[in-house]
């Protein structure tokens, strides 16, 4: 079974500094990783995913994340962050290839980044 | 496009009470889910679908029942509530973009209260 792991529920960074937000995962095979932000009360939107190739990937609002196949994991950054940034982060993963059962996403439980002026 | 809608927004149910969420997308997705997020334990599947007429269940599936009777639509039911379903409920589309990988696309969510 498939597993994603966030290990920081909350993350606080001054504004023009980088963020990071980690993310460790455990799939059988090759992954398809993804992260999605959250802003209070709205859905889920999409960030980034990583499914081959390059191991930087880079995402909607200046987001980026690196993928380290060794260290099983897929850190979401950014070199400046804004406090418009401040949202839930979730990263999730579903194994490579068509299951023929759809893209069924594992979730990590999510991490609060929150930007300060 | 409206993307993936959810009606309704808000509700609060008293326990043994039933009520059906809409879930609509109009972007021709070809795969729906539900999902349920609760505090510090993210989104969690509770049915699936891959097409019109077929429906699978996801990894919290019990007290749920679920409908795809046209693509566009899927439907989640509650046929008895009960408080431990009180959540905030999430409806997800998704198509098969490059590279093979499905991206999902959620809704704005209904908050269900039951007491």
């Amino acid at each position: 079974a498939q597993s994603v792991a966030q290990p920081e529920d909350q993350v606080n960074v001054a504004e023009g500094n980088p963020l990071t937000v980690k993310c460790t995962y455990s799939v059988s095979g090759n992954p398809y990783l993804f992260w999605y932000v959250q802003y209070p009360n709205r859905g889920l939107q999409f960030l980034l995913k990583y499914i081959t190739g390059d191991n930087l990937v880079k995402g909607s609002y200046g987001f980026e994340a690196e993928f380290n196949k060794s260290q099983t994991s897929f850190h979401l950054k950014k070199p400046s962050a804004l406090v418009s940034d401040s949202a839930l982060y979730f990263c999730a993963v579903t194994p490579e290839g068509l299951t023929g059962g759809g893209n069924k996403l594992t979730f990590g439980t999510g991490t609060q980044l929150k930007v300060e002026l | 496009n409206a993307g993936v809608t959810q009606t309704p927004k808000f509700r609060v149910l008293k326990t043994g009470q039933s009520m059906t969420l809409l879930c609509a997308q109009d972007m021709n997705h070809e795969y729906m889910y539900w999902y349920r997020q609760d505090p510090g334990m993210g989104l969690r599947l509770i049915h699936y679908s891959v097409g019109e007429g077929t429906t699978a269940k996801g990894e919290v599936p019990d007290g749920y029942n679920v409908s795809r009777l046209k693509k566009q639509n899927f439907l989640l039911g509650l046929e008895s509530a009960a408080p431990s379903q009180t959540s905030v409920y999430f409806c997800a589309s998704s198509y098969l973009a490059s590279g093979g990988s499905y991206e999902q696309y959620f809704g704005p969510g209904t908050r269900l209260t039951v007491t």
